[in-house]
């Protein structure tokens, strides 16, 4: 077990709508990092936050956004859900971003667009 | 841009057979690398890392893994695998300050070890 916990482990959801993914990080960690990872296929990253603030972004358009909470809780929002969305949405945790540094990964929440 | 390259999508060996996953990176600059193993039905979790210092590097359960600069490679090794290590393993490069900030990390597509007991 990291300590990093994802709701809901399983969501179905149409083509065009919304859904919001979330996730708690270990306690300390001021960083979340999310990932996606399509069938057969390694994570790629998203974005990250440090301390409530977006601190760098992968190839992924604005339909993709965050949030993250002083209580070291997270959100991944997706708007227009299209159905290469399906995938599996991780998020890592880690205590200052640092490149060196462990991320601690959670299970996931598997997403699939119809 | 940058990637990971790793080379065997499926592995499959016998008890105590010798394990070497070959990883490949493309990025000039400085790096940190990181080998995770995912176990079936399990997290992603750390096996190794290397940050600096010296370029072989041990991680959990035996394993170890090789940093060779001139080769753009991190490849990972154990001298006698075990059923236990049947699980999907993926190479990660934290490129300094791609995407904007330094701690995310960019994956190889995975290499599925299967051990036959």
């Amino acid at each position: 077990e990291t300590g990093v916990t994802q709701s809901p482990t399983h969501l179905i959801k149409t083509r065009g709508q919304q859904v919001t993914l979330r996730c708690s990080s270990q306690s300390g960690h001021n960083t979340v990092s999310w990932y996606q990872q399509a069938l057969g296929q390694g994570p790629q990253f998203i974005f990250q936050y440090y301390r409530e603030e977006e601190n760098g972004r992968g190839n992924f358009p604005p339909r993709f956004s965050g949030l993250q909470f002083p209580n070291y809780s997270s959100e991944l929002n997706v708007n227009a859900l299209e159905l290469d969305d399906s995938a599996l949405y991780l998020c890592a945790s880690s205590p200052g971003g640092l490149a060196e540094e462990t991320q601690y990964f959670g299970p996931g929440t598997r997403l699939l667009v119809l | 841009a940058q990637s990971v390259s790793q080379h065997n999508h499926h592995v499959i060996l016998s008890e105590a057979a010798s394990l070497e996953l070959g990883c490949n990176y493309s990025y000039g600059g400085t790096v940190n690398l990181f080998w995770y193993v995912q176990y079936p039905g399990q997290h992603l979790q750390l096996l190794l890392k290397y940050f600096s210092g010296d370029p072989l590097v041990k991680g959990i359960k035996g394993f170890e893994a090789e940093f060779i600069k001139s080769k753009f490679s991190f490849n990972l090794r154990k001298p006698s695998v075990q059923w236990s290590d049947t699980a999907e393993y993926f190479c990660a490069v934290n490129a300094f300050n791609y995407g904007g900030s330094q701690g995310n990390l960019i994956f190889g597509k995975g290499t599925k070890l299967s051990v036959k007991p």
